[in-house]
Parts: structure tokens; C-alpha cells; sequence
């Protein structure tokens, strides 16, 4: 399967841990992007990566989160010291292309993360 | 901000039957529109897209209009199969930036046979 992979596919930490999530876009996509869909809510963009470069981190919370796409390597985002609110379904998605793209992303099937 | 708004779900409807599920949008200037699918276990993909008024966007036997007097993009499609089962997201380009797409929350549809 060449498509965006995410792995955990769930995650389960307490208050006070961290959580690492990571994506592997599609082959030949150097795009990526991360979305957050909260309970009852549509996904909300986060942050564009491309490879060593965060492109918009407009989204991101500007505390305990932080998302890195390596030159080598799939693509981190990064939850430090998780609270009970961060739990949600994080989305990765890539593109080939160089934005503004219409739309032709290609989605993970989410990581979904629950803080206890 | 750009937002969209789309019907609750669930919906459940049996085969052959007639589909729409509704989508609002407000934005300052003509985003482009999209639906995306999630199928059970899978991630989203793109169903269908529209970039400017009065466009149809088509796939699958879906299809959505976008009307700017109504600032609507509904997913319509005449006889739905088992197969359609999944959530259903409306969203717009976001006019900041092409990148970032701004969803609704999702309908889910179940068909039964």
C-alpha cells in the first residue's frame, strides 16, 4: 500500500506524558500537512511541513505542540505534557504538488489519541 | 473566518434511494469546494470538487453544484448502494491559504440493503 501512513493508529497516555505521532506521506509527496479533528468537530488545519521545513505552523497550538518532517524520516508531531483536551483524531496528509493545490491531498486513516 | 456547515448525521437511507446531504459554506471571495469520503478503516479521499461558481463536480455517481447565490455545495446522487456507507466531508479552500482546507464535521451514511 504506497498511501499516507500514520502509526499509532491509537494511542493512549496520562496527563502530564508525551505523544509522538508519526506519518509517512505518500511516495514522491515531499508535502505534509497535519489536521486535528476534535469530538463533534470537523478537522482543523494545523501545520505544512515540507522536508526540513515548517511552511505554516498557523494551526498548531503555540504551546506543547510541535511537528518536524526530516530529511530522512517520516514526519513527527509532537504533544508534550498531554491534557485531557488534546484527545482527538490527528490527521496527516501529503501532496506532490507546490500549494495552492485545489484540494488534492491524500489522507491517512488517522491517529487517534485519548488522554486518561 | 471561512467555515463550512454541513447536516448531521447519521444518515441512514435503504438501496436506491435518493441521497443529499446538505453544505453551507461562508467565506470572503470564491474558494474552491470538495468532498471527501471516509470509507470504515480507511482515510479520507477526495470524492469530487468544484473551484468556481456553477461548477459541477462528478465522481462515482456523486455529484455537487456550487452555487454562490446560496452558498451551497450539496453532495446529491439518484440511487445509493451498500457501498456508499462512509462520512461525508463538505470543505472550502481556505482564502489565506490554498493548503489549508476548512471541513465540516461530517455526515455519516449507512445504506441498508
Amino acid at each position: 500500500n504506497a498511501g499516507v501512513m500514520q502509526n499509532p493508529r491509537h494511542l493512549v497516555r496520562r496527563r502530564g506524558q508525551e505523544a509522538r505521532l508519526r506519518c509517512s506521506p505518500m511516495k514522491g509527496h515531499s508535502h505534509v500537512y497535519w489536521y486535528r479533528q476534535l469530538p463533534e468537530e470537523g478537522l482543523k488545519f494545523m501545520v505544512y511541513l515540507q522536508k526540513e521545513n515548517i511552511i505554516d505552523e498557523s494551526g498548531m497550538p503555540k504551546e506543547r505542540f510541535s511537528a518536524e518532517f526530516p530529511k530522512e524520516g517520516p514526519s513527527i508531531l509532537r504533544i508534550q505534557q498531554v491534557v485531557r483536551g488534546d484527545s482527538a483524531a490527528y490527521f496527516c496528509a501529503s501532496s506532490a504538488g507546490t500549494p495552492p493545490n485545489t484540494g488534492e491531498l491524500f489522507f491517512g486513516e488517522g491517529s487517534r489519541l485519548t488522554v486518561l | 473566518g471561512d467555515s463550512v456547515t454541513q447536516m448531521e448525521g447519521p444518515v441512514t437511507l435503504s438501496e436506491e434511494a435518493f441521497l443529499t446531504i446538505n453544505c453551507t459554506y461562508t467565506a470572503t471571495g470564491y474558494p474552491s469546494l470538495f468532498w471527501y469520503v471516509q470509507y470504515p478503516g480507511e482515510g479520507l479521499q477526495l470524492l469530487l470538487k468544484a473551484t468556481k461558481a456553477d461548477d459541477k463536480g462528478s465522481n462515482k455517481g456523486f455529484e455537487a453544484t456550487y452555487r454562490k447565490e446560496t452558498t451551497s455545495f450539496h453532495l446529491e446522487k439518484g440511487s445509493v448502494q451498500v457501498s456508499d456507507s462512509a462520512v461525508y466531508f463538505c470543505a472550502l479552500e481556505n482564502s489565506n491559504s490554498g493548503y489549508a482546507l476548512n471541513f465540516g464535521k461530517g455526515t455519516s451514511l449507512l445504506v441498508t440493503p
